[in-house]
C-alpha cells in the first residue's frame, strides 16, 4: 500500500462529458503529480503541484485542469471528453520533488 | 529522440536466470527512477538513484553518470517478477518544478 488514494477506481462515461478524479497523497507529502497512461502513448506527465501551487506542466490538454487544495488532496478535471481520453490516470506524491514518488492505484477512465 | 530510452522492449527468461534491463537518458536529469507495473496496472517505485548503485533484495540498480546509462538487474529471477519495468528520469527546474519522463517500458516474462 503506497498510501496514495485515488478515487474512483473505474469511471465510464460518454463523449462530451466532464469528470473529476480525486487523489489523496501520502501523509506528509507536499508534492502531487498527475500522469496519463494510454495504450498508444505510454506514461506521460501531466502536471505537478507543490503545497497548493502549480509547479510544472507537461502534456496537459487545455480541456484538462487540476488543483491542489489546502488539505493537500488534488483533483484532476477532464472536460469535453473524447474517445482518446480513455486511459489510466495515476496520481503520485512525494515529500518534495527530489524524493521518490509513491503512486496510487490509478483511475481507469473509459469513454464510450 | 525520446529523452529516456529502454531496451529491450520485451524479455523472456527462465526461472533462475540473471536479468538485465538497460536505460539511456539525455543530459540534465537530477535522478533516475526504476518503476514496476504489474498486470493489474499498479505502479511501484523500485529505486531512485542519482549515482552509484542500490540494492533491494534480488534487485540491483546502477547508474553511470558519465555514460548517461542505468541498468536494472534481477538475480535468481522468479515468475512473480513478471511485470513491466519502466525507467524514468527526473528533470528539476527551479522555476518550473520537476517532471518525470518515462521510457517505453520493458515487458518481462519469467517462465517456471
Amino acid at each position: 500500500d503506497s498510501g496514495v488514494t485515488q478515487t474512483p477506481k473505474h469511471l465510464i462515461t460518454a463523449t462530451g462529458q466532464r469528470v473529476t478524479l480525486r487523489c489523496s497523497p501520502r501523509s506528509g507529502d507536499l508534492s502531487v503529480y498527475w500522469y496519463q497512461q494510454s495504450l498508444d502513448q505510454g506514461l506521460q506527465f501531466l502536471i505537478q503541484y507543490y503545497n497548493g501551487e502549480e509547479r510544472a506542466k507537461g502534456n496537459i490538454l487545455e480541456r484538462f485542469s487540476a488543483q491542489q487544495f489546502p488539505d493537500l488532496h488534488s483533483e484532476l478535471n477532464l472536460s469535453s471528453l473524447e474517445l482518446g481520453d480513455s486511459a489510466l490516470y495515476f496520481c503520485a506524491s512525494s515529500v518534495d520533488p527530489d524524493q521518490p514518488q509513491h503512486f496510487g492505484d490509478g483511475t481507469r477512465l473509459s469513454i464510450l | 529522440k525520446n529523452e529516456v530510452e529502454q531496451s529491450p522492449q520485451n524479455l523472456t527468461a527462465q526461472e533462475g536466470e540473471f536479468i538485465t534491463i538497460n536505460c539511456s537518458y539525455s543530459v540534465g536529469i537530477s535522478a533516475l527512477h526504476w518503476l514496476q507495473q504489474h498486470p493489474g496496472g499498479g505502479i511501484v517505485s523500485l529505486f531512485m538513484l542519482s549515482s552509484g548503485k542500490k540494492k533491494h533484495g534480488r534487485l540491483i540498480a546502477t547508474i553511470n553518470i558519465q555514460e548517461k546509462h542505468s541498468s536494472l538487474h534481477i538475480t535468481a529471477s522468479h515468475p512473480r517478477d513478471s511485470a513491466v519495468y519502466i525507467c524514468a528520469g527526473t528533470w528539476v527546474r527551479e522555476t518550473s518544478g520537476s517532471r518525470l519522463t518515462f521510457g517505453e517500458g520493458t515487458q518481462l516474462t519469467v517462465n517456471p
